[in-house]
């Protein structure tokens, strides 16, 4: 059974770090393309981050380039997003996807339960 | 950045009908859209990828449909577990949710 199992959220401050982290089981975690969605309080899901099976290649949306990189270290199964210089616009519940099928970036089959980010002084 | 819009936002229906809901996208994205449904306090969960497939395990009640700018997905006999938000996805360049669309029983 896949199971994707987020940890590391938390209340953090303003301009501060925080590194989520996703631990992958049920499935051959270093074939899978993976990726990070959010979803601030009563907001829409707004993608993040994604990565490729290898690691080699990372894509970001606009508003966390320069301050969040995705990670992943296949392994141990495990992928990462460091957040630094947090902002209260990235208050959310982060969650980890896996792609429905091998180097597929998109159609994200699997989801984890969501870890909370609450950025705040 | 290709922008979708859903519409309605809102949507109130009664037990049987057959809904649709409604994605545009800003520029032509090649059937690379996915439809998700997500209920209140749960993770998503993927109902229909690249436009018209569907997911394993989702009731065939739900169907997708569209190509170029606009895309449909159709409940064809909503049930009372059908309430719910729904999201469009597109993942042909870039990758950009729509705002959603939620459903309600009326």
């Amino acid at each position: 059974e896949v199971q994707l199992v987020e940890s590391g959220g938390g209340l953090v401050q303003p301009g501060r770090s925080l590194k989520l982290s996703c631990a992958a089981s049920g499935f051959t975690f270093s074939n899978y393309y993976m990726a990070w969605v959010r979803q601030a309080p009563t907001k829409g899901l707004e993608w993040v981050a994604s990565i490729t099976n290898s690691g080699g290649s990372t894509y970001y949306r606009d508003s966390v380039k320069g301050r969040f990189t995705i990670s992943r270290d296949n392994a141990k199964s495990t992928l990462y997003l460091q957040m630094d210089s947090l902002r209260s616009e990235d208050t959310a519940t982060y969650y980890c996807t896996r792609a429905r099928i091998y180097y597929y970036d998109a159609s994200f089959a699997y989801w984890g339960q969501g870890t909370l980010v609450t950025v705040s002084s | 950045d290709i922008q979708m819009t859903q519409s309605p936002s809102v949507l109130s229906a009664s037990v049987g009908d057959r809904v649709t809901l409604s994605c545009k996208a800003s520029q032509n994205i090649n059937k690379n859209l996915d439809w998700y449904q997500q209920k209140l306090g749960e993770a998503p969960k993927l109902l229909i990828y690249f436009t018209n497939n569907l997911q394993t395990g989702i009731p065939s009640r739900f169907s997708g449909s569209g190509s170029g700018t606009d895309y449909t997905l159709t409940i064809s006999s909503l049930q009372p577990e059908d309430v719910a938000t729904y999201f469009c996805f597109q993942y042909n360049s870039g990758w950009t949710f729509g705002g959603g669309t939620k459903l309600e029983l009326k």
